[in-house]
């Protein structure tokens, strides 16, 4: 079945650090969103790319559907401790109403 | 804003018990979605519905049903719980297809003895 894995599971980056974390599909996605979960709490919308090749920023984070719109990735630059959690990306198959998410990566940053 | 409320934050069951876990939305949402989170599996899909009295398998739908009898309350059922069952559930909603981001409600941490 489809598989939407991430790099790495988990990342422990000093405060100011750069993170990346990256998103890999099995299958071409339609579309791709990312959530990110606080420690204790649910996840959270924060984005989603449509189109090939597509980059958005909000703020400090950059997000990118490859061309190919089978991988995707999430930049932080300069993080901060707000920015500990684990974030998710999550595809919807271009053959179906289904969303997979991704297994998730946890970011720990020290101050 | 969005809500998404579940019945129970912490539940404890026995094993074989039937055990049901209520989600309810507040936003007319056409989608919902039950999810069980696990360490290092990020989330499973385990059944969502996109109307009333409508259903879809997601990737994991053993040992579970759901019923959606009302837009805003979507129930999962775990008919004989087990061990292997002990895990985060999470219910999402969304506004039509899954296209739309998914509000998710605070979670129920389930534990079957």
């Amino acid at each position: 079945g489809q598989q939407v894995m991430q790099i790495p599971q988990y990342q422990h980056v000093q405060e100011g650090e750069d993170f990346t974390t990256y998103c890999n599909s099995s299958t071409t996605l339609s579309n791709i969103q990312w959530y990110k979960q606080r420690p204790g709490g649910h996840p959270v919308f924060l984005i989603q790319l449509v189109k090939s090749g597509e980059v958005k920023k909000q703020k400090r984070l950059t997000f990118q559907f490859g061309e190919a719109k089978k991988n995707s990735s999430l930049h932080i630059t300069a993080t901060q401790t707000t920015d500990v959690g684990t974030y998710f990306c999550a595809g919807r198959s271009n053959t179906g109403n289904q969303f997979y998410f991704g297994t998730g990566t946890s970011l720990t940053v020290i101050p | 804003d969005v809500k998404v409320t579940q019945s129970s934050r912490y539940l404890v069951k026995r094993t074989g018990e039937k055990v049901f876990l209520e989600c309810v939305q507040d936003m007319d949402h056409e989608n919902m979605f039950w999810y069980r989170q696990d360490p290092g599996l990020g989330l499973r899909l385990i059944y969502f519905s996109y109307d009333v009295k409508m259903k879809e398998k997601g990737d994991i739908p053993e040992g579970y049903s759901v019923s959606r009898e009302k837009k805003e309350r979507f129930s999962l059922i775990l008919e004989s719980a087990s061990t292997n069952q002990t895990s985060m559930y999470l219910c999402a909603s969304s506004l039509w297809q899954a296209s739309y981001e998914q509000y998710f409600g605070p979670g129920t941490r389930l534990t079957v003895t």
